[in-house]
């Protein structure tokens, strides 16, 4: 079985540019959540997505939003892009939005320069 | 009162020793605490996992103590092995969610 996908893994952009971050969960999962981890911060919740509703947003600035498509995949958006964005963004999948049987993905690197 | 707190930053342990780490939580509404280990390069992995009812659980060489009274819980790593170097995550949560509260992480180094 697949694990969960993240695309691209590695991006380099601008300051003030936008950028989008695919996730395609395992299949057959319903629930994606999505994670920023950077050195200074560590890992901190952005989304959770399921059935394509968004049930929980963490404390990001409107810059940061996402959405989940009928087929689970789910997609980051970040505009504006800051330096301090530069980060590992992860994505997590799970079959009935529990966090007991999450799998997280190997993530997207995003170099903001 | 979201947070969980995690110490020590950075480990090293001989190959063989015991590795420990300890989290420390406030919110008593979180039941379920997952400890996940990630490797350079990948995305962090469920190791072990406890609900609060629970005072100790243990799965080959990890085993997790929680002390609900005061709001601590650690993971032992035991024969701790090279293969075991990774960061290691301690994490809160509610269940029925998929949003983790994470600690900030240890980097344990065993040498052989």
């Amino acid at each position: 079985k697949a694990g969960v996908t993240q695309t691209p893994r590695y991006l380099i952009k601008t300051r003030g540019q936008q950028v989008t971050l695919s996730c395609s969960p395992i299949s057959g999962h319903r629930s994606v959540s999505w994670y920023q981890q950077t050195p200074g911060q560590g890992l901190q919740f952005l989304f959770e997505y399921f059935s394509e509703t968004q049930r929980n947003k963490g404390n990001f600035p409107g810059r940061f939003s996402g959405r989940q498509f009928s087929n689970s995949r789910s997609e980051m958006n970040v505009s504006t892009l800051e330096l301090g964005d530069s980060a590992l963004y992860l994505c997590a999948s799970s079959n009935r939005g529990r966090v007991t049987e999450a799998f997280f993905g190997q993530g997207t690197r995003l170099t903001v320069v | 009162q979201q947070q969980v707190k995690q110490s020590p930053q950075s480990l090293i342990v001989q190959k063989g020793g015991i590795s420990i780490i300890n989290c420390a939580y406030e919110n008593t509404a979180f039941d379920y605490f997952p400890w996940y280990q990630q490797f350079p390069g990948k995305g962090p992995a469920l190791l072990i996992a406890i609900r609060p009812d629970v005072s100790e659980k243990k799965e080959g060489r990890f085993t997790i103590s929680f002390n609900k009274s005061a709001k601590q819980f650690s993971l032992h790593i035991m024969d701790s092995q090279p293969g075991d170097s990774a960061t290691y995550f301690c994490a809160a949560t509610f269940d029925n969610t998929d949003k983790l509260i994470f600690g900030t992480g240890t980097r344990l180094q065993v040498f052989p």
